[in-house]
């Protein structure tokens, strides 16, 4: 019984090149949620989807950042000509609704150089 | 708007001793509390929750408090192990569906 799975754990990429980051759900989990994480500080939540929707986008910027969650694989979490501000780890967790336990994944670490 | 913070950003315990970590919510509108652990280099990993219907619950090892008249949380660790050394957040739900917001964390230090 795999856990959240995310890939990569670790991304490097150039300022203006695009990164993509995916997390695939527990088994039997449809609602997927999108946190990013600072050095030394709290996670911020970005967005919330369940399969093909967009439920919660409030902590998403509005610019060069978009998520999907198709019907089949994995929820992709995009970000677009990356700065070195969007340095950060991101993590997706899962649950079988909103008010159910979250579990998290092991979360990507994005460098942007 | 939303908002959760910690009293404490850091605590040093000995092993064995039990340990009090604190939390601060804003939003009394909140129904759903969540304690994470986080090591260095992973993801949160979840010790125990609480609805607002509650004011304690036990896990193993692990007690939450839940004071909603002055909107306080805390973790309660009983004969605390260095394995317990990492990062605890709280996390809180609340009017928004499904989002959790979090804390800024407290690092939490057990010395053998």
């Amino acid at each position: 019984n795999a856990g959240v799975m995310q890939n990569p754990r670790h991304l490097v990429r150039r300022r203006g090149q695009e990164a993509r980051l995916r997390c695939s759900p527990m088994k039997g989990h449809s609602h997927v949620y999108w946190y990013r994480q600072l050095p030394e500080e709290g996670l911020k939540f970005m967005v919330y989807l369940q399969k093909e929707n967009i439920i919660d986008e409030s902590g998403m910027p509005k610019e060069r950042f978009s998520a999907e969650f198709p019907k089949e694989g994995p929820s992709i979490l995009r970000i677009q000509q990356v700065v070195r501000g969007d340095s950060a780890a991101y993590f997706c967790a899962s649950s079988l609704g909103p008010p159910s336990e979250a579990f998290f994944g092991q979360g990507t670490r994005l460098t942007v150089v | 708007g939303e908002s959760v913070g910690l009293h404490l950003p850091t605590l040093s315990v000995q092993e064995g001793d039990n340990s009090i970590i604190n939390c601060a919510y804003s939003n009394s509108a909140s129904d759903y509390f969540i304690w994470y652990k986080q090591e260095s280099g992973k993801g949160p990993q979840f010790i125990i929750d609480i609805r607002s219907n509650m004011d304690k619950r036990q896990g193993q090892r692990v007690t939450v408090l839940l004071n909603k008249t002055v909107k306080h949380l805390s973790l309660q660790i009983a004969a605390t192990q260095p394995g317990d050394s990492a990062v605890y957040f709280c996390a809180e739900k609340g009017t928004s569906y499904g989002k959790l917001t979090f804390g800024q964390g407290t690092i939490l230090t057990v010395h053998p």
